[in-house]
């Protein structure tokens, strides 16, 4: 069973199009995240919820905008898509406990290529 | 404000070799996480190790182990007589760990900082 999973792995569109990527997680955790990883490798968080609620929010144009429907969902939906959101987009989730946050598996990534 | 430094950007050993990879952090935070992943050329993240910042034990993992050294704010990596399969790109990162950060004015609980990656690879 894969812990982390995200639909789809990989994403063609054009610019203007509005897309969406779903991220799931069956390991039970409270605790979800959005990540980028761009074409030199480095990996930047953008979004987090715990328990369905916004915790987490940087520097992320507008246009970018998550939605977590449950704990073990959370979905990321971007509208008129830019040239530089093209990227690696990683899903990950975590547990909370006692006031400490611990390790995040991340999903195999959706690479995401805007022509 | 928290920050990950990976100096070596590129890294190349031949199948045997131990290598070490190097790891420095900054965190104003007095509880926080560190982690290793590694991102073999399949490019999924995967999870190595996380290290308490209470906790300066050395860890050994098979052919893997980790040196944390707080007063030098350092969490280096060494893979010994290395293989083929550990070419990837391996991130170092920080978290900031415990929600009492929260009261204390820190905004950024659970979210992880990453170094720049170093790149390694094992040639047979």
């Amino acid at each position: 069973d894969t812990a982390v999973s995200q639909t789809p792995k990989y994403l063609v569109t054009q610019m203007g199009n509005d897309k969406s990527i779903k991220c799931e997680q069956n390991l039970g955790h409270d605790t979800m995240y959005w990540y980028k990883q761009d074409s030199k490798k480095f990996l930047k968080i953008m979004f987090s919820y715990n328990n369905k609620e916004l915790i987490i929010n940087e520097t992320v144009p507008n246009r970018f905008s998550p939605k977590s429907p449950d704990k073990a969902h959370l979905n990321l939906h971007i509208n008129s898509l830019e040239l530089g959101d093209s990227a690696v987009y990683f899903c990950a989730s975590s547990q909370h406990r006692g006031g400490y946050s611990y390790e995040q598996y991340f999903g195999p990534g959706t690479r995401l290529t805007v022509t | 404000a928290q920050k990950v430094t990976q100096a070596q950007t590129e890294i190349s050993v031949v199948e045997k070799e131990d290598v070490t990879l190097d790891c420095v952090y900054e965190t104003r935070d007095t509880t926080y996480y560190l982690f290793w992943y590694k991102q073999p050329p399949s490019g999924e993240l995967v999870f190595l190790i996380r290290r308490n910042s209470f906790d300066e034990q050395n860890e050994i993992s098979g052919r893997y182990s980790w040196n944390f050294q707080k007063s030098t704010s350092s969490f280096n990596f060494t893979i010994t007589a290395s293989q083929v399969v550990d070419s990837a790109v391996y991130f170092c990162a920080l978290s900031e760990a415990y929600l009492g950060e929260i009261n204390a004015g820190g905004t950024s609980y659970g979210k992880l900082t990453f170094g720049q990656g170093t790149i390694l690879t094992v040639h047979p």
